[in-house]
């Protein structure tokens, strides 16, 4: 029964390939994020979806696309891998216009992405 | 613009002594919410709690204890009588009241607590 749930856990691939990350959750929440976790362990918001609409889009390259085919799952997809995308990636997921609950955030278990 | 500051790197404490780890925000917004969430070693990012700007009160959950103060813009937190499965990276982030759906959480550089036996 996990709340936010990511695969793969661990994704390692080489320059150049294309490679996609899953997020699932089964809250209820009609929001949903993805977040960038450097080397250095700095957290930082890369995509918001809300009800299968994007919200935020930071200054994220055009490699990387959001995809929500429904309000329960947001996807990652990242063409042309380079060394930098190494990183660790975190989905989140809130609900949204309930208030103050609404900012808080509730996330995966992260993937790790390793390019070599 | 929105900034927090955790100035505490790393912390080192013995186990059963107290820390607070330090956190101040900036922000423009008379309306906004501030988080804790702890990091253990298995990496997944678990919320502790959100504080709204417009409730100062202080909060305590058995050992974690949360002081607000929007004086001094700060947001610390207190870990009594520690212990080993305290030891983590602890992330206190920043929200503004932009909008229900959507906001960014914006994070602290995050203190390492290590608690040893």
């Amino acid at each position: 029964d996990t709340a936010v749930s990511q695969t793969p856990k661990y994704l390692v691939t080489q320059m150049g390939n294309d490679k996609s990350i899953k997020c699932e959750q089964n809250l209820g929440h009609d929001t949903m994020y993805w977040y960038k976790q450097d080397s250095k362990k700095f957290l930082k918001i890369m995509f918001s979806y809300n009800n299968k609409e994007l919200i935020i889009n930071e200054t994220v390259p055009n490699r990387f696309s959001p995809k929500s085919p429904d309000k329960a799952h947001l996807n990652l997809h990242i063409n042309s891998l380079e060394l930098g995308d190494s990183a660790v990636y975190f989905c989140a997921s809130s609900h949204a216009n309930r208030g103050p609950s609404s900012y808080e955030q509730y996330f995966g278990p992260g993937t790790r992405l390793t390019v070599t | 613009a929105q900034k927090v500051t955790q100035a505490q790197t790393e912390i080192s404490v013995v186990e059963k002594e107290d820390v607070t780890l330090d956190c101040v925000y900036e922000t423009r917004d008379t309306t906004y919410y501030l988080f804790w969430y702890k990091q253990p070693p298995s990496g997944e990012l678990v919320f502790l709690i959100r504080r709204n700007s417009f409730d100062e009160q202080n909060e305590i959950s058995g050992r974690y204890s949360w002081n607000f103060q929007k004086s001094t813009s700060s947001f610390n937190f207190t870990i009594t009588a520690s212990q080993v499965v305290d030891s983590a990276v602890y992330f206190c982030a920043l929200s503004e009241a932009q909008n229900q759906a959507g906001t960014a959480l914006i994070f602290g550089k995050g203190t390492t607590l290590s608690v040893s036996s």
